[in-house]
């Protein structure tokens, strides 16, 4: 069945610095990855999405990369601010229209 | 748009009761999600339908879990009896589904469940 882990324990950084995320599938090739962000108490909310064919993929201070030969996604927040503290979850599609979630990665970013 | 909403916010209830929760997706979308989310298993996909037909089921844990999506703008899921092992939270997504799917979730609130 479809695996999708990210890191477990939380990711404390200091402000301004680059928090780096981690994504790794596998039994799997997804043509499609997304990340979404989830506030406590809070429904998910999405922030991006990359495709097989892009390495790389910006929003502002976001930026997603996406290894298929590694099976793994990295998400990274650049300049990073104590209002970016949340739980970050990846997901992929399976079997086209199933959407598939990682445990998340809760981030604390500390002034 | 005011976005999926989802009813109750919180429930309460005890061990053997039946519990109904709602769902409200956004106009227009054509596919919706129910998940459940615990500390020890993360996001959960229990099923989801598409143009109001029933997909995959295949997460629903028991027999005792149920889903119906009679129009296009409600959908309810039901536990009956429910078990303290049902306490979560449960959200109901909706999105548009084309032909390749890239479509993004949008998650409502969530409806907290407590099983006692």
């Amino acid at each position: 069945s479809q695996k999708i882990e990210q890191n477990s324990e939380a990711l404390n950084i200091q402000e301004g610095k680059t928090a780096t995320l981690t994504c790794n599938y596998t039994n799997y090739s997804p043509a499609y990855l997304q990340w979404y962000r989830q506030d406590p108490g809070r429904g998910p909310v999405f922030l991006l999405l990359i495709r097989e064919n892009e390495k790389e993929k910006r929003k502002e201070r976001l930026k997603v990369t996406f290894d298929t030969t590694l099976k793994q996604s990295l998400f990274h927040i650049t300049a990073s601010q104590p209002a970016d503290s949340a739980t970050y979850l990846c997901a992929l599609y399976y079997n086209t229209d199933k959407l598939i979630f990682g445990t998340g990665t809760r981030l604390q970013v500390f002034p | 748009d005011a976005g999926v909403i989802q009813s109750p916010r919180h429930e309460v209830t005890e061990m053997g009761q039946e519990v109904t929760l709602r769902c409200k997706p956004i106009s227009g979308h054509n596919s919706l999600f129910w998940y459940r989310q615990t500390m020890m298993r993360g996001l959960e996909l229990l099923i989801y339908f598409n143009n109001n037909v029933p997909i995959d089921d295949s997460g629903m844990p028991e027999d005792r879990f149920s889903a119906k999506m009679p129009n296009a703008s409600f959908s309810t899921l039901k536990i009956q009896p429910s078990e303290p092992r049902d306490s979560a939270v449960y959200f109901c997504a909706s999105s548009l589904l084309r032909t390749a799917n890239t479509g993004e979730l949008f998650f409502g609130e969530g409806s907290r469940l407590t099983v006692l």
